[in-house]
């Protein structure tokens, strides 16, 4: 069964440092999400994404966050200096057809800690 | 402002009981409501969603979900729990002319089954 495969599913990091997590969407899916989870709290929308931009972004998602589909399989989350608030799990999710009532399929998640 | 509340953090049952997770919304307009799974080391996965059909929505392992207007409730049940319903339970909504994909999460229920 086709599935969303996140790297790293662990990452510590240095306060101040970039760092990228990595997301494979299924492979006819044409919408694509990140979501977060601080421990203990609720998931968050992020960003979503489709034909090559974002179609939208929450209030999280500031200047310290981009996203890219650098080629025909990945779609990358990049945190360019990390604060310790960015201590999350973050999910990556793919959809095929973008609708409010569509399945979105999540990864398994990329935990990040930053010290 | 939308809102999901899951009343219980936490859910222990005996196997073989009733299992009843609940999920309330806030919203003046019907949205599209959706439960999520979380195994241990894996994605989300979509158990069931209600999208304006029918108000008793049957699901994947034998779950299934009540949508209550008069309530704005979504709970979730399962007449008999087995060990391996033992996961994390995420109650979620969408709304009609948000950005597609958009889920607002409650803060999820772990679930506990006894044998």
């Amino acid at each position: 069964e086709p599935e969303v495969t996140q790297t790293p599913s662990h990452q510590v990091t240095q306060m101040g440092q970039e760092v990228i997590l990595r997301c494979v969407p299924i492979s006819n899916h044409l919408y694509f999400y990140w979501y977060r989870q601080i421990l203990g709290q609720k998931v968050e929308f992020l960003v979503s994404f489709y034909n090559n931009e974002i179609s939208e972004k929450s209030e999280i998602f500031d200047d310290q966050f981009s996203v890219e589909r650098p080629d025909g399989s990945n779609f990358t989350l990049k945190i360019r200096s990390t604060k310790l608030e960015d201590s999350a799990m973050y999910f990556c999710a793919s959809s095929e057809t973008g609708s409010n009532t569509g399945e979105l399929f999540f990864g398994e998640g990329s935990r990040l800690t930053v010290l | 402002a939308q809102s999901v509340t899951q009343l219980g953090s936490h859910v222990s049952v005996s196997e073989g009981a009733l299992v009843l997770l609940r999920c309330n919304y806030s919203s003046s307009v019907p949205p599209y409501l959706f439960w999520y799974v979380q195994y241990p080391n894996q994605g989300l996965q979509l158990l069931l969603k209600y999208t304006s059909a029918a108000t008793l929505v049957k699901g994947i392992n034998g779950f299934e979900a009540e949508f209550k207007k008069s309530e704005t409730s979504f709970h979730l049940t399962k007449p008999s729990a087995h060990m391996s319903d033992a996961a994390e339970y995420f109650c979620a909504v969408s709304y009609r002319g948000s950005t597609l994909g958009r889920l607002y999460f409650g803060r999820g229920t772990q679930l506990t089954v006894w044998p």
